[in-house]
């Protein structure tokens, strides 16, 4: 069965950096796109970054754009996201999420990583 | 500010049907799919309906959605205590190039 298993989430002093990794298994991993989708503590659902395959085709959310960077290694079946430039308000549990047609709707999310964006 | 519109809470009692509106414009719901997850407590969001109204395996078909125009709904139909969680309106937003979420809308069965 698909499995999304992501890590590294942490506490960060704000400025800082941190990279997410979602390890993915039970589907063809190139076959999808992926996407990092964040929320809030008590708030909803915010679409962060997404990649359509190993060469990109995806986007980023403005409101973290040029300080996020969102990658795949399609060797080990894996999604990363570089954080860095990290601001109080990027403190959010990132989940990782494989994409249904393209990148329209996510059938699949992890348990998700808890960032902490703090002085 | 989300850019899908829903309304923070609804209840209802078991057995009642019940909707919950989604309210969007014409670069997202307007011209695109709509879908709906369902976050129960302490979880990761749960992918509910697809393309307007496609369930995935599982989902019992007391679920379902309608959309007409920018606005998007899901109904329930004979409301269960398993259902109290919060629900996520979603679509594709062209002028973005990316998803959109609402803000949610935290259903308690009373």
């Amino acid at each position: 069965q698909v499995q999304l298993v992501e890590s590294g989430g942490g506490l960060v002093k704000p400025g800082g950096s941190l990279r997410l990794s979602c390890a993915a298994s039970g589907f063809t991993f190139s076959d999808y796109c992926m996407a990092w989708i964040r929320q809030a503590p008590g708030k909803g659902l915010e679409w962060v970054s997404h990649t359509c395959s190993p060469v990109s085709n995806g986007n980023d959310a403005d409101s973290v754009k040029g300080r996020f960077t969102i990658s795949r290694d399609k060797a080990k079946d894996s999604l990363h996201l570089q954080m860095n430039s990290l601001r109080a308000e990027d403190t959010a549990v990132y989940y990782c999420a494989r994409g249904g047609y393209g990148a329209y709707y996510f059938d699949n999310w992890g348990q998700g990583t808890l960032v902490t964006v703090s002085s | 500010q989300s850019v899908l519109t829903q309304p923070p809470s609804a209840s209802g009692t078991p057995g009642q049907r019940l909707t919950i509106s989604c309210s969007g414009s014409s670069s997202n719901i307007g011209g695109n799919t709509v879908n709906w997850y369902q976050q129960l407590p302490g979880t990761a969001p749960k992918l509910l309906i697809y393309s307007n109204n496609q369930r995935p395996s599982g989902v019992p078909d007391r679920f379902s959605c309608s959309k007409s125009g920018t606005s998007a709904s899901l109904a329930i139909s004979g409301l269960q205590s398993e259902d109290e969680a919060d629900y996520y309106c979603a679509a594709w937003d062209d002028s973005l190039n990316g998803p959109v979420f609402g803000g949610g809308t935290k259903l308690t069965v009373l």
